[in-house]
């Protein structure tokens, strides 16, 4: 079981803001890690899927970096807008078919 | 496009009960993974299967049963119901790329399941 960390727990931004937040895990036997969009009372759907140290991925104004050496990556929103609050899940895999580890996730509110 | 389909959607059992959790994906996906999910500690994987005959553990798979006879379908059981299975269940399932890995998981929309 890898040790997943998802930092922080929960975090208030204001309409129009931007935030970042992010998901530390093991170094050692990287192979992928997922970002997942979860909002309340759906299902997960994904965001990204990460493979290389220096990765960056983007979705609108979510965006997301990869550090596989140091073991975190970043999960950026930019001009927070209502619909993306929601709780982000990251879930990093040790090999192609592996399992995927979820952190807690974190929970992000944007008010008007 | 139905995706992932799971039934029901919501059950109440007693405790000792078994009963059998469907999932459903018409993607033709290798992986398939069975996940529970409780109040502050995300997703936690039960059991998974890379195909049809394959299966495997995941985190906490005690109390649980799968089996994978047909790519699409990858059913859960519980055997003896016990309250602390109370929670809501996710089915996904994802494909292989070659060179690519393991590609985004599709979720199921749950199924609420209270022991009592």
């Amino acid at each position: 079981i890898l040790n997943v960390e998802q930092s922080p727990q929960s975090l208030h931004v204001q309409e129009g803001d931007s935030t970042n937040f992010t998901c530390s895990f093991p170094s050692s036997n990287f192979y992928a890690l997922h970002w997942y969009r979860w909002e309340t009372a759906k299902s997960p759907e994904a965001l990204f899927v990460m493979t290389l140290n220096g990765d960056e991925k983007k979705k609108g104004r979510i965006s997301a970096t990869l550090n596989t050496k140091e073991g975190y990556s970043y999960l950026y929103i930019k001009g927070s807008q209502p619909e993306d609050s929601a709780t982000y899940l990251c879930a990093p895999g040790g090999d192609s078919w592996g399992k995927l580890q979820f952190g807690a996730g974190t929970q992000v509110v944007v008010t008007p | 496009n139905a995706g992932v389909t799971q039934t029901p959607k919501f059950q109440v059992l007693k405790t000792g009960q078994s009963m059998t959790l469907q999932c459903a994906q018409d993607m033709n996906h290798e992986y398939m993974s069975w996940y529970r999910q409780d109040p502050g500690m995300g997703l936690r994987l039960i059991h998974y299967s890379v195909g049809a005959g394959i299966t495997d553990q995941g985190e906490v798979p005690n109390g649980y049963n799968v089996s994978r006879s047909t790519t699409e379908d990858f059913p859960l059981r519980l055997l003896s119901a016990a309250p602390s299975q109370t929670s809501v269940y996710f089915c996904a399932s994802s494909s292989r790329v070659p060179g690519q890995g393991r590609q985004p998981q599709h979720f199921g929309d749950g199924t609420r399941l209270s022991i009592l």
